[in-house]
């Protein structure tokens, strides 16, 4: 079975630009979880979709967002980037029950400059 | 507020040394207990989930454990290629699937 995917691997933006990430899931796996990696804050909750639905939200400011699709595939987007905004990003999926496990992507690496 | 605190922070050992790496939290109400792996440019792989005190699961070279404060990983053997950040997280309970992670143990294995 195909693990979860992320598009773009790297990507490289400017001050005040917009960035769309993509996230498909495992097959079957209905919950999908974004993640942001710094060196400084280590792995921190963005925002959780289920069945469409934001069901959790991390402490992020308004300006990352995120939805899910019917095909459980979801993006997360950031707007007016800014240079703290350089991270890896994660997506993880999972089946959608409570008390179960959360598979990560390879991660989109963003660069603002 | 769910905390969760990894020690060592990083930790060298001769293949064929073993060692344990210690995962302290603090949850209001534990839903699970989660062992990750990741190599450098990767995203974490899964190891283990642990639900309850006393539990313990075995892969390979490594056994996770759990009590009531906190989870260890313990390395038996280990090999070179074991080089890697461990990383633990909790899930609490009415938290959905939001897992709060710890800093990592950063491992290397020496040949």
């Amino acid at each position: 079975k195909a693990g979860v995917t992320q598009t773009p691997r790297y990507l490289i933006k400017t001050r005040g630009q917009q960035v769309t990430l993509s996230c498909s899931p495992i097959s079957g796996h209905r919950s999908v979880s974004w993640y942001q990696q710094t060196p400084g804050q280590g792995l921190q909750f963005l925002f959780e979709y289920f069945s469409e639905t934001q069901r959790n939200k991390g402490n992020f400011p308004g300006r990352f967002s995120g939805r899910q699709f019917s095909n459980s595939r979801s993006e997360m987007n950031v707007s007016t980037l800014e240079l703290g905004d350089s991270a890896l990003y994660l997506c993880a999926s999972s089946l959608g029950a409570s008390q179960e496990t959360q598979y990560f992507g390879p991660g989109t690496r963003l660069l603002v400059l | 507020e769910d905390q969760v605190t990894q020690s060592p922070e990083a930790l060298r050992l001769q293949e064929g040394e073993s060692s344990s790496l210690n995962c302290s939290y603090t949850v209001s109400g534990l839903r699970g207990l989660f062992w990750y792996r990741q190599d450098p440019g990767k995203g974490p792989e899964f190891l283990f989930t642990l639900y309850s005190a006393g539990e313990e699961k075995e892969k390979e070279r490594l056994k996770a454990t759990l009590t009531k404060k906190e989870s260890f990983l313990h390395i038996t053997a280990p090999k070179p290629e074991d080089s890697a950040t461990y990383l633990c997280a909790v899930q609490a309970r009415g938290s959905a699937r939001q897992l709060t992670f710890g800093s990592g143990t950063q491992l290397t294995v020496l040949p």
